[in-house]
């Protein structure tokens, strides 16, 4: 398995309040990236970091930020939660040189914002 | 708009039969295609991929299958066993634009025993 960790696992929060979310590697990957899951949306990309500082937005960014200060950490921060924002989390990693691009997911971090 | 689609939210097969699972997409500038399978609580795991110049690639029990002119993949799996029910994931690659991952809605597998 692929050394990836997030934290929180699981988190409930107010509209209008500051999140942040983790995720934490050990596996020195170049690529790391911040999805979504919701019921018949399947994963939609936040946003993505291609090296330390480097980071670019996927297909659903507003609302997101990120930041990549070390290779193993990629944070992702709601800046004034959402309910529209709760959603599962998933961050993934992997080597673009791959010859297809496969990418390895943490666990998740279900967020529900009331 | 969706690029990748999985039409059916569900399927239930009998343990040991096959297990067929589709997928459609729209853009032509998708090089390479990916299923992933994912169990509750628990991130996507990739299963098996296919470069959009073969039209099959097999590994062991899976199986896909790549129809270009349709615009259509499908995974089967054979024979299919109860581990392997799990939501499975359809996703293209973009060859175009940082060779992005495009995700199908998914396709929720159910093995009887």
């Amino acid at each position: 398995d692929a050394g990836i960790t997030q934290s929180p696992r699981h988190k409930v929060t107010e509209t209008g309040t500051p999140v942040t979310l983790r995720c934490h590697q050990t596996e020195n990957h170049r690529y790391m990236y911040w999805y979504r899951q919701d019921p018949g949306h399947g994963l939609r990309l936040i946003h993505y970091s291609y090296g330390v500082k480097d980071t670019d937005k996927g297909e659903v960014s507003d609302g997101y930020s990120v930041s990549r200060s070390k290779t193993e950490d990629f944070l992702l921060t709601l800046e004034s939660a959402t309910s529209s924002q709760t959603s599962v989390y998933f961050c993934a990693i992997g080597d673009r040189e791959s010859s297809y691009n496969e990418q390895f997911f943490g666990p998740g971090t279900r967020l529900t914002v009331l | 708009d969706q690029q990748v689609k999985q039409n059916s939210p569900s399927l239930s097969v009998q343990e040991g039969r096959i297990s067929i699972l589709n997928c459609d997409y729209t853009n032509s500038m998708f090089d390479y295609f990916l299923w992933y399978k994912k169990y509750p609580a628990e991130g996507p795991t990739f299963l098996i991929s296919i470069s959009s110049i073969k039209d099959k690639n097999e590994d062991g029990r899976f199986t896909v299958f790549l129809n270009k002119s349709a615009k259509h993949l499908s995974l089967h799996i054979v024979p299919s066993q109860p581990g392997d029910s799990a939501v499975y994931f359809c996703a293209a690659r973009r060859g175009d634009s940082n060779y992005q991952l495009i995700w199908g809605a998914g396709t929720k597998l159910i093995i009887k025993p």
